[in-house]
């Protein structure tokens, strides 16, 4: 079965403080993975598409990469700002995937100033 | 270019109640995906519509769900005879064709008295 783990599920940071959020995933092949944010209330905002082991996409102060069994996003220098809790999903290939992301849970990141 | 509309933002239903989700998807994007949050849950996959098509529904409860993209309007995600367990947020994404990513709107959030 297809499925994602994202680790940890809250993470507490100084401003400044850099870190990783991790996302473990096993899926039949695996098509994409996305990385979205959310605040409070809000709908997914899309932050970085990964397609193959080796490849990183940055924006800003984070930083997203891509090995056959996980992927990392690393923040780096946070602000307040950057609170939010942080989504991973997986797009399997193969005839019975029509596209839809498989979600992992999110990571609650905090920054305090 | 407006983003992903969803309205109502907040839906409340009594029990036995019907709940209508309406979902305009961007300028130009013509697939259509559903998903539900439930508290401290990931998004869960719901259905996936083109206009006038249902591609996949595989997410969707088999009973009182049902979803349609008409060739004019809206897409609605339709809940009959609302329960309790209904009570969550429902998201729209929506995707260029030809593309991989999924770019969602603000939600619903439905409560069932």
């Amino acid at each position: 079965e297809d499925q994602v783990t994202q680790s940890p599920e809250a993470l507490r940071l100084q401003e400044g403080e850099s870190s990783s959020l991790n996302c473990s995933y096993t899926v039949s092949g695996l098509r994409g993975l996305f990385w979205y944010r959310q605040d409070p209330g809000k709908g997914p905002e899309f932050l970085f598409t990964l397609y193959s082991a080796g490849e990183e996409k940055e924006k800003e102060r984070l930083k997203a990469t891509l090995t056959k069994k996980e992927s990392f996003l690393h923040i780096t220098a946070p602000k307040p700002e950057d609170s939010a809790t942080y989504l991973c999903a997986v797009q399997a290939e193969g005839g019975g995937s029509q596209g839809n992301l498989i979600f992992g849970k999110g990571t609650k990141l905090s920054v305090k100033p | 270019n407006a983003g992903v509309m969803q309205n109502p933002r907040h839906l409340v239903r009594r029990r036995g109640q019907e709940a209508r989700l309406r979902c305009s998807p961007m300028k130009g994007h013509s697939h259509v995906y559903w998903y539900r949050q439930l508290p401290e849950e990931g998004l869960k996959f719901m259905v996936y519509l083109q206009k006038e098509n249902i591609i996949d529904e595989s997410g969707m409860p088999k009973e009182r769900f049902s979803a349609e993209f008409p060739k004019e309007g809206p897409s609605i995600l339709r809940i009959q005879q609302v329960v309790r367990g209904d009570s969550a947020a429902y998201f729209c994404a929506s995707r260029l064709a030809g593309t991989n990513e999924q770019f969602f709107g603000p939600g619903t959030r439905l409560t069932v008295l």
